[in-house]
């Protein structure tokens, strides 16, 4: 979908390394999130943030770590603790109201251990 | 935790096949969302339900959600080969913080 902007597309890593994936959105959206997505196991949490400078785990945080120092932007670190970080990797942000309202995905970074 | 079944996990139709699939919450959810995912692609927004038995429809899709707000189903009439990717659906817990979870999708392939 327009408006979330999500690289690399394709990303490796090396044993012991730390990396981190962009994820940009200009729909002025406050609530972003990372998701996780392996064949057949659709996509899961990994964290989420409902306003700038604030941001919780979800089912699958441990080996990842966020920021949200700007309301637009929500990296995401693999950390080297994160021991099966082959996925593909998706970032989402959520405009406001009273009733809830879709999610607006980018298009995904793959990642990969050499 | 929170869980969302979806059942089937695959299908395989001949195109002009009914399809159906079903989503199944161990809780009880405030509303439910649908989203397609083509190969390769990322999920789209489809439609939200949020009364309970209600029933949407768009084009040659129903969807549906159960009286008792655990479960909801999508129903495509007559598939088309555009039909083709996987189809999740994706709940909100009332009182669970502003979080989805996912179902586990189901993986459509329609053959000519």
């Amino acid at each position: 979908d327009g408006g979330i902007t999500q690289s690399p597309k394709y990303l490796f890593r090396k044993e012991g390394q730390n990396v981190t994936l962009s994820c940009e959105q200009n729909l002025n959206h406050d609530a972003m999130y990372w998701y996780r997505q392996d064949p057949g196991q659709g996509l899961r949490l990994i964290y989420y943030s409902q306003i700038v400078n604030d941001f919780q785990k979800g089912d699958i945080a441990e080996g990842y770590s966020v920021s949200r120092e700007k309301k637009e932007s929500f990296p995401l670190t693999v950390t080297s603790a994160q021991k099966n970080p082959t996925a593909f990797y998706l970032c989402a942000s959520r405009g406001p109201g009273v009733i809830e309202q879709p999610q607006h995905f980018g298009d995904g970074t793959r990642l990969s251990i050499l | 935790g929170q869980q969302v079944m979806q059942i089937p996990q695959y299908q395989h139709v001949q195109e002009g096949e009914d399809f159906t699939t079903y989503c199944n919450s161990s809780t009880t959810l405030s509303n439910i969302q649908w989203y397609k995912q083509r190969p390769g692609g990322h999920p789209v927004f489809l439609i939200q339900l949020v009364k309970s038995g209600e029933v949407k429809k768009q084009k040659r899709l129903t969807f549906q959600f159960g009286e008792a707000k655990k479960n909801s189903s999508l129903h495509i009439t007559a598939t088309q080969t555009t039909d083709v990717g996987t189809y999740f659906c994706a709940g909100m817990v009332t009182g669970g913080g502003n979080k989805l979870t996912f179902g586990t999708g189901t993986q459509l392939k329609v053959e000519l």
